[in-house]
């Protein structure tokens, strides 16, 4: 069974560095590539970038100078860090795979960013 | 960045009506879209890529359709548990975009 879990802090201070980690099971990350997309309260869906299975990474151009994406593909797991954070990136964050689209989510991770 | 205009922005429905969203790229796109269903305080669930190919699983009174820069969503007959926020996306090219959604609700 296909199946990817975020995970990580629920509170971030401002100015502070993100951290979240994407566990995937029932898939190869070697195999499929996984995206990083994140939704405001109440709002609607941004793509923050994808670490492509063949190892490189592609960013959303708005976010490129904070953000950094990587892997450990025999822990399963693929890592998003975001510096600098404001309270604008308060949203909940989720991890899907590819397929060509987005066919598996996680179920996603709020993160609040407030002091 | 390829904009994706999505209309209405909400929309009521009766049981077994016809309901139809539209989303609008900014370019062609040249069938690179996806739809997805997100209910509250869950994830958004694929259901049809390519602009027309329907998700496995996906009931069959879901159809999309479209080319170019025009495309739909079509429900052909309306259940409660089809109530949600409908969302477009595009595939061709970076970054990948959303519409701004269609929240979809039982009149």
């Amino acid at each position: 069974e296909v199946q990817l879990k975020e995970s990580g802090p629920g509170l971030v201070q401002p100015s502070q560095t993100l951290s979240l980690t994407c566990t995937v099971s029932g898939f190869s990350l070697t195999d499929y590539s996984v995206h990083w997309v994140r939704q405001p309260p109440g709002k609607g869906l941004e793509w923050m970038g994808v670490m492509w299975s063949g190892g490189s990474t592609a960013y959303n151009s708005a976010l490129k100078s904070r953000l950094s994406i990587s892997r450990d593909t025999s822990k399963s797991q693929v890592f998003l860090k975001m510096n600098s954070l404001q309270t604008e990136d308060t949203a909940i964050y989720y991890c899907t795979r590819d397929s060509y689209y987005f066919d598996y989510w996680g179920q996603g991770v709020m993160v609040t960013v407030s002091s | 960045d390829i904009q994706m205009t999505q209309s209405p922005a909400s929309l009521s429905a009766s049981l077994g009506e016809t309901v139809t969203i539209q989303c609008q790229a900014s370019e062609d796109i040249y069938s690179g879209l996806a739809w997805y269903q997100q209910k509250p305080g869950k994830s958004p669930q694929l259901l049809i890529y390519g602009a027309s190919s329907l998700q496995d699983g996906v009931p069959s009174r879901f159809s999309g359709s479209g080319s170019g820069t025009q495309y739909s969503l079509k429900i052909s007959s309306m259940q409660t548990e089809d109530e949600g926020v409908y969302f477009c996306q595009q595939g061709l090219k970076y970054p990948f975009t959303f519409g701004s959604g269609t929240k979809l609700e039982i009149k």
